[in-house]
């Protein structure tokens, strides 16, 4: 079946503009994540969503990034006023179950570039 | 500080031979190991997942072992394969913590 994809898969921004990153989980996935993966190192947890609720965006760095999942399924990862350290691959991943313990299946990512 | 270290940042190795990768932890309480293969470009691929009653699991030529007493673990990979080359990351929960990664490159 399908898995894990995300939009786009690059993209670049000029420092101060706003950009959206989209991320479709595998159907009836319940739990979805978003990670911060700068070059050559592991992902940053950034946020978690059980179906349409937010429960931890204690990794979120600044007032800046903001996500959504309104309906449970798709979901974006707003950044406004892009700084060059945003730079980074933004991971996506969804889980079946309602625990962040379970296996995760992750998407591509999306290259930021921040000039 | 990272809860999660491995060792080394990266390593070059001859198809056919054996390597392994080192993963340390401090993270409390502990649920469960996972190893992930990320490819260039791709994301995160699960390798194994091992709970704390676990010794080793194997999948393929991938072979991880995990010491809870010590909060060690390692992943061995045996008769290398030019598609091996790849980051590979340790993953400790909860809460998740990511290693920063082991590149291996496998050359001909």
């Amino acid at each position: 079946g399908a898995g894990v994809s995300q939009s786009p898969r690059y993209k670049v921004a000029k420092r101060g503009q706003d950009v959206a990153l989209r991320c479709d989980p595998i159907s009836g996935h319940v739990s979805l994540f978003w990670y911060q993966q700068a070059l050559g190192q592991g992902p940053e947890f950034l946020t978690y969503f059980q179906n349409e609720a937010q429960l931890d965006k204690s990794g979120l760095p600044s007032d800046r990034f903001f996500a959504e999942r309104p309906e449970g399924s798709v979901s974006t990862l707003k950044i406004q006023r892009t700084q060059q350290e945003d730079s980074a691959v933004y991971l996506c991943a969804s889980s079946p179950l309602a625990v962040s313990s379970y296996e995760q299946y992750f998407g591509p990512g999306t290259r930021l570039t921040v000039t | 500080k990272n809860q999660v270290e491995q060792s080394p940042q990266s390593l070059i190795i001859l198809e056919g031979k054996n390597c392994t990768l080192q993963c340390n932890y401090t993270v409390s309480p502990f649920s469960n190991l996972r190893w992930y293969k990320q490819d260039t470009g791709r994301g995160p691929v699960s390798l194994t997942i091992m709970t704390f009653s676990e010794n080793t699991k194997s999948n393929g030529r991938y072979t991880a072992t995990l010491d809870a007493d010590t909060k060690q673990s390692s992943l061995h990979i045996t008769a290398s394969q030019l598609s091996d080359s790849a980051s590979y990351i340790c993953v400790v929960s909860v809460p998740l913590s990511f290693g920063a990664g082991t590149t291996v490159t496998v050359r001909a």
